[in-house]
């Protein structure tokens, strides 16, 4: 079964860089575009963008580029959120999810929460 | 970009129907059919609920349905039941190429 498995929780301090895994199993990694969602405490869904994981190309929101960074290991079928200069506006939920279709997320990770603080 | 409007709670008495509506513009919701609804428990990943409008992934109920008018779509619930009590989410794909998400509707279960 189609699984996609995040890693956990972060607790960092303001400046500091962070990197979120999603392994994906039970389905070939290449053959689905890999989003990445972002949930605000107690606040909706706001999609930042995606990866095509046959290129590795990715495509980012207005707002999501610059310190935001997606990136795959193929061979481990795993793709990567990393976050640089963190801000406590960054805490938050983060979220993997497969792309099935446009704009449908079939499968999703079980999230990441992020917190920034000092 | 502009996320979708959804309202902020709906509720229902167990058996009812309720109806969740996501309004968006011509270059979203009412441009394309690729408008998806998601169900999202407390601490939860969202689960697709409805997909391309209308179509329903397997496993889930089929009292769940979706349509969509103009720049409007629509959720209802039939037969609403306790463990219907979560956060939806609608969602669209747009003329920018991207997927915006609605505001979010908690519906709560009388």
């Amino acid at each position: 079964q189609v699984q996609l498995v995040q890693s956990g929780s972060e607790l960092k301090k303001p400046g500091a860089s962070v990197k979120v895994s999603c392994k994906a199993s039970g389905y070939t990694f290449t053959s689905k575009a890999m989003n990445w969602v972002r949930q605000a405490p107690g606040q909706g869904l706001e999609w930042m963008g995606w990866i095509n994981t046959n290129t590795g190309n990715p495509t980012y929101v207005q707002g999501f580029a610059g310190r935001f960074v997606f990136s795959l290991d193929t061979s481990v079928s795993t793709a990567y959120l990393q976050i640089s200069s963190l801000e406590a506006e960054d805490t938050a939920v983060y979220y993997c999810a497969r792309d099935v279709a446009l704009a449908v997320f079939d499968y999703w990770g079980q999230g990441t929460l992020v917190t920034v603080s000092s | 970009q502009s996320a979708l409007t959804q309202p902020a709670s709906v509720s229902g008495s167990p058996g009812q129907s309720i109806t969740i509506s996501c309004t968006g513009t011509g270059s979203d919701v009412g441009g394309y059919n690729y408008v998806s609804w998601y169900q999202q428990h407390p601490g939860k990943a969202p689960k697709l609920m409805i997909y391309d409008v209308t179509n329903r992934p397997s496993g889930v109920s089929n009292r769940f349905s979706g349509s969509k008018s103009g720049n409007t779509a629509s959720l209802t619930i039939s037969g609403l039941q306790a463990e219907d009590e979560a956060d939806y989410f609608c969602s669209s794909y747009t003329s920018r190429r991207s997927t915006a998400f609605g505001t979010g509707t908690k519906v709560t279960v009388l």
